[in-house]
Order: structure tokens, then C-alpha cells, then sequence
């Protein structure tokens, strides 16, 4: 079975930017897995960030951006903030209805 | 505004059968644009995609879970629900409703989720 890989955490000081990214366990990633990515905050349901490998969804702001790098699909965050302190999961679309989840990665804001 | 609410029992015995039910509000679940999803979130773990349905009867599994999922809906009641047979402790989480977007495929709402725990 595929597994999507992220890094299990990564810190990142205030104002700085940090890049995660989502890889897949055999073969690369590309805009045909529609990756979009989804921060959550304990006892919280997961929020959207960026569909489609590079759209921000409704209300994101631009601080936070999508792409392809090499063979992932990647988060990056500008500017970081005190409240981006969360935990960070991408999804990619498998084809026949199938989606997977990356195992997330937990951001630490210090 | 559309929203997603999962109801159902919060504690099933092992070997038994997880039901609930995501009810859909504000809007219609029968969508051509949408699929509906069941996701999973064991405590302090990852998220996990169960399986989706369309609001025909599509449907679409997490091939590690297929033997012992069903996801059905109710146009009528403007809902969907999931069963999951054959508990083990290890299927104790949150489980959460999302609407998936048609051809782009991402989750565009989420419920607020609901702890299931399997325990005798």
C-alpha cells in the first residue's frame, strides 16, 4: 500500500519560513494527486489551507503557499507566527476515490 | 451555511458493531459536486481516510479497512453513516464527516468530530 511521508516535526523561529513536504513511499508526487494540505490544533477539526498543489483556500492567507518541489508537494510558510504552532497534514488523491493521508507534521513555533 | 454534525454512540464493546451517522444541514447532501467522507484520528495519532460516498451510492474504501466497512446514505434524510464491524480497542478515535470536492479532491468542511471508544 502507498504511504504519504512528511517530516514528523520541524521548528521554525517567529518570523522565519519553513518549507514541509510531502513525499510518496515509491514514485513522486505531481499535480495529479491534487495535493492540499490541512493544519489542526489539539481537540480541533483539521482547517484547509491549499488545494489543488497551489490554491489557498477561502480566508488563508498568503503567507502560506503550495507547490511542487522536486518530487513532493510542499507547504511553505512565511512570517511564521506563534499560531501557526499546529500540527500539518497533506492529503493526495490515489485515483478510483481513494485518498491518503500524509502521518502529519507537527510544527513548533520557537 | 452548510454544516456536518456526527452523532452516535461513544462507546461500543469489542467484536461489536461502530455505527454513526453525519447529518448534513444548510444544504443538500445529494450534490454532484461532492463526495462525503468518514476520517479517523486515534488519540494522539494521524488522521486515517476511511471511504467516501457519493450521494448515488458510490462508494470507496480505505482498502485496509474494505472487509469490515460500510458508508451508506439517505437522501431522504439528508444523511450518511458509517459502520464499521468487529471492533478491537485499536479503533478507538475521533471520527470525523467531511465533504470532499468532485475533480479536486480536497475536503472543503469538516464536522466537529466524535470519540468513539472501544472498551468492555
Amino acid at each position: 500500500q502507498t504511504v504519504v511521508t512528511q517530516e514528523p516535526s520541524f521548528s521554525v523561529s517567529p518570523g522565519g519560513t519553513v518549507t514541509l513536504t510531502c513525499g510518496l513511499s515509491s514514485g513522486s508526487v505531481s499535480t495529479a494527486y491534487y495535493p492540499s494540505w490541512y493544519r489542526q490544533t489539539p481537540g480541533q477539526a483539521p482547517r484547509t489551507l491549499i488545494y489543488r498543489t497551489d490554491t489557498r483556500s477561502s480566508g488563508v492567507p498568503d503567507r502560506f503557499s503550495g507547490s511542487i518541489l522536486g518530487n513532493t508537494a510542499a507547504l511553505t510558510i512565511t512570517g511564521a507566527q506563534a499560531d501557526d504552532d499546529s500540527d500539518y497534514y497533506c492529503v493526495l488523491y490515489m485515483g478510483s476515490g481513494i485518498s491518503v493521508f500524509g502521518a502529519g507534521t507537527k510544527l513548533t513555533v520557537l | 451555511q452548510l454544516q456536518l454534525q456526527e452523532s452516535g454512540p461513544g462507546l461500543v464493546k469489542p467484536s461489536e458493531t461502530l455505527s454513526l451517522t453525519c447529518s448534513v444541514s444548510g444544504g443538500s447532501i445529494s450534490s454532484s459536486g461532492h463526495y462525503w467522507d468518514w476520517i479517523r484520528q486515534p488519540p494522539g495519532k494521524g488522521l486515517e481516510w476511511i471511504g467516501t460516498i457519493f450521494y448515488r451510492g458510490n462508494t470507496y474504501y480505505n482498502p485496509s479497512l474494505n472487509s469490515r466497512v460500510t458508508i451508506s446514505v439517505d437522501t431522504s434524510k439528508n444523511h450518511f453513516s458509517l459502520k464499521l464491524s468487529s471492533v478491537t480497542a485499536a479503533d478507538t478515535a475521533v471520527y470525523y464527516c467531511a465533504r470532499r470536492v468532485s475533480l479536486t479532491w480536497y475536503y472543503d468542511l469538516w464536522g466537529r468530530g466524535t470519540l468513539v471508544t472501544v472498551s468492555s
